[in-house]
């Protein structure tokens, strides 16, 4: 069964940068190429900051950036704000579950 | 913009069927993969499936046998249907478009949720 996984919480602060991992244990699709990460404040929409690894769509700040390595992908947010501060989750395509997302991190502005 | 809108009842007995909708407004439905994600209490998030605007639908193997997605285009929204609940499908459910079979250019927008709660 296809699993990504992070951290349970990591924490920063304001104006330092925090990287958040995500690693996959086995069947992604596209060398895990297809990760997209979602900000999630509860009680609001999930709210999406980087697909296909690294790119951002439009209105999405730029102190948001993906990367990947290998089967681990990370989320990098520089200049840390207090608005920042909520739940971040990766997801990626598994052949056999379609969609898998990871646990979610969440993030703490000191 | 698009914008998605969950409704439905927040309180379901266990064993019965949980009934949501999603109305997509500012923008045709007839086109992308419109998805239900949910998230238990404490827990992360978990896909439940996706249709096709051409009715074409996908489930997550572990809900299958449980759960179908319908969609009406006339009516630009589209619905989930779970039957035979438990306390574990008690959970936040969002609704939100993809816009490829694979989700590489991810899912957005998002709802923002509609919690439905599995009574005994």
């Amino acid at each position: 069964q296809p699993a990504l996984t992070q951290p349970a919480s990591v924490s920063g602060s304001p104006g330092q940068s925090i990287t958040i991992s995500c690693t996959g244990t086995s069947n992604y699709v596209g060398d895990f190429m297809y990760v997209s990460w979602y900000q999630h404040h509860p009680g609001k929409a999930p709210r999406l900051l980087i697909y296909a690894v690294d790119k951002r769509p439009s209105g999405v700040s730029s102190r948001f950036s993906g990367s990947k390595s290998g089967n681990t992908a990370s989320l990098t947010i520089s200049g840390l704000q207090a608005e920042d501060e909520g739940d971040y989750y990766c997801c990626s395509f598994a052949i056999s579950t379609n969609f898998v997302f990871g646990g979610g991190t969440r993030l703490t502005v000191l | 913009q698009v914008q998605l809108q969950e409704s439905g009842p927040g309180l379901v007995k266990a064993s019965e069927t949980l009934s949501l909708n999603c109305t997509v407004s500012g923008g045709s439905i007839s086109s992308y993969y419109w998805t239900w994600v949910r998230q238990p209490p404490g827990k992360g998030l978990e896909w439940i499936g996706y249709i096709y605007y051409n009715g074409r639908a996908d489930y997550n193997p572990s809900l299958k046998s449980r759960v179908a997605i319908s969609i009406d285009t006339s009516k630009n929204h589209f619905s989930l249907r779970l039957t035979s609940v438990t306390a574990a499908d008690t959970a936040v459910y969002y609704c939100a478009r993809c816009r490829d079979a694979s989700g590489y250019l991810g899912l957005d927008p998002w709802g923002r949720g509609t919690l439905v709660t599995v009574s005994s």
